[in-house]
């Protein structure tokens, strides 16, 4: 199957500061890529979805000043969540899309922000 | 629409006991559904998928059952084991209109033992 890599696994930060979070796509091109943030006990929530070579598409409700998406080649998307905040701390997890048959999404492991 | 997040239902079944279960989706459109595990502190893991000219799925020990009319979707788990402890979620997609799901809110599964 395919695989999708985050980086980092776990992150915490001091409240105001910026912080990247990498989603790779390790053995298939990606052209789509989509964002989601997960509070506990919550299913995922949509962000944004992230078309290489342009800009992010985010959903209702999620500044994009603030988390900020990067798709700059067929394997990498990044988003910066941009003076974070203790409200921003979350699990963010990226996927890669695929169409291969049917659409499929290929989700990396998460990425554990903890704001202080 | 978009899923919105609510505290999750849970499910506990007896080691070796049959699990089901259920989700109802949104959108009557929607002709590509799948089946998500997530452990604690992972992403999600794909179990299996169906698409909506089909009503029953066969995988290793899953079964998906889709009923279009009241748009319910169930994931079957036979001899339930300690592994199979997580939260699982349903997902739904239009295939030809584009390529986001949208995630039921997930129901906590706990074996007991």
């Amino acid at each position: 199957g395919a695989v999708v890599s985050q980086h980092p696994s776990r992150v915490i930060c001091k409240s105001g500061t910026s912080v990247k979070i990498e989603c790779r796509s390790l053995d298939f091109q990606a052209t789509t890529m989509f964002w989601y943030r997960q509070f506990p006990k919550q299913s995922l929530m949509l962000m944004a979805t992230s078309n290489e070579g342009s800009k992010a598409t985010y959903e209702q409700g999620v500044e994009k000043d603030k988390f900020l998406i990067n798709h700059a080649s067929l394997t990498l998307s990044t988003l910066t969540v941009t003076s974070a905040h203790p409200e921003d701390s979350s699990f963010y997890i990226c996927s890669a899309y695929r169409r291969f048959g049917d659409n499929e999404q290929f989700f990396g492991p998460g990425t554990r922000l903890t704001v202080l | 629409g978009e899923s919105v997040g609510l505290h999750l239902p849970t499910l506990s079944v007896q080691e070796g006991d049959n699990s089901i279960i259920n989700c109802a989706y949104s959108n009557s459109a929607s002709d590509y559904f799948i089946w998500y595990k997530q452990e604690s502190g992972k992403g999600p893991q794909f179990i299996i998928d169906i698409r909506s000219n089909m009503d029953k799925r066969q995988g290793q020990r899953v079964t998906v059952l889709l009923n279009k009319t009241v748009k319910h979707l169930s994931l079957q788990i036979a001899a339930t084991q300690p592994g199979d402890s997580a939260v699982y979620f349903c997902a739904e997609n239009i295939q030809n209109y584009g390529q986001n799901f949208v995630f039921g809110p997930g129901t906590r599964l706990s074996v007991l033992p």
